[in-house]
């Protein structure tokens, strides 16, 4: 059974500082993506990494996969309350069946 | 943006009672998924479908759930005699194509809750 761990569960910062979420497994992936899930919605996805090593860029978000394609971070540079929501990792092994983290509640006080 | 559409947002049935939860996929897109989630806990894969059969399960996806799409438009999801942990929130997801980082289109959910 292939597991991502997220950490950490909750993280509370001010408006403007950086924040670091990570996705961890000791399986490898095929690709690891990000979504965001708002109260009442379904995920969204940010962005999907494939490569290993791989990084993306969107606005102030950057995306890493790890070498070894087992693991992950979310980095939010000078994060603002709209940022605040829950970001969840979820990797596939084969195909499009997703494996989810157990998600991280970001807030961005302002 | 196409979305996915899911009916109804809330479900509320008493335990051994059916229940069908409805979604409609993007137009065009060819597979199609059930995911759950029971509260605060992970979101889960349930089963995916494509061609009018279901490509993989999983250990969750037992007797009592089955899939369809009954028509060019709708995809299914019946659990035939609810238990209580069969309450969660139920995500249907669509994808234009099956491969490596392709992006799945989630609904919004339907809330089951079995009383």
């Amino acid at each position: 059974t292939q597991l991502l761990e997220q950490s950490p569960q909750f993280l509370s910062i001010q408006e403007g500082e950086n924040l670091t979420v990570y996705c961890n497994s000791s399986s490898v992936f095929s690709s690891l993506q990000w979504y965001r899930q708002e109260p009442g919605e379904g995920p969204v996805l940010l962005v999907t990494v494939v490569t290993g090593g791989e990084v993306k860029k969107l606005k102030r978000l950057t995306f890493q996969f790890g070498d070894a394609r087992k693991d992950s971070s979310l980095h939010i540079t000078a994060a603002q309350p709209g940022d605040t929501g829950l970001y969840l990792c979820a990797g596939a092994a084969a195909g499009n069946k997703l494996t989810f983290g157990g998600g991280t509640r970001v807030l961005v006080k302002p | 943006e196409p979305e996915v559409t899911q009916t109804p947002s809330h479900q509320v049935t008493q335990m051994g009672q059916e229940v069908i939860l409805r979604c409609v996929p993007i137009s065009n897109h060819l597979y199609f998924y059930w995911y759950r989630q029971i509260l605060g806990q992970k979101v889960e894969f349930l089963v995916s479908f494509y061609n009018n059969e279901i490509s993989e399960k999983s250990e969750i996806f037992d007797d009592q759930f089955s899939v369809e799409r009954p028509d060019g438009s709708n995809f299914t999801l019946k659990i035939r005699s609810t238990k209580l942990e069969d309450s969660a929130m139920y995500f249907c997801a669509s994808s234009f194509v099956s491969g490596i980082g392709e992006k799945l289109f989630f609904g919004s959910g339907t809330q089951l809750s079995v009383l």
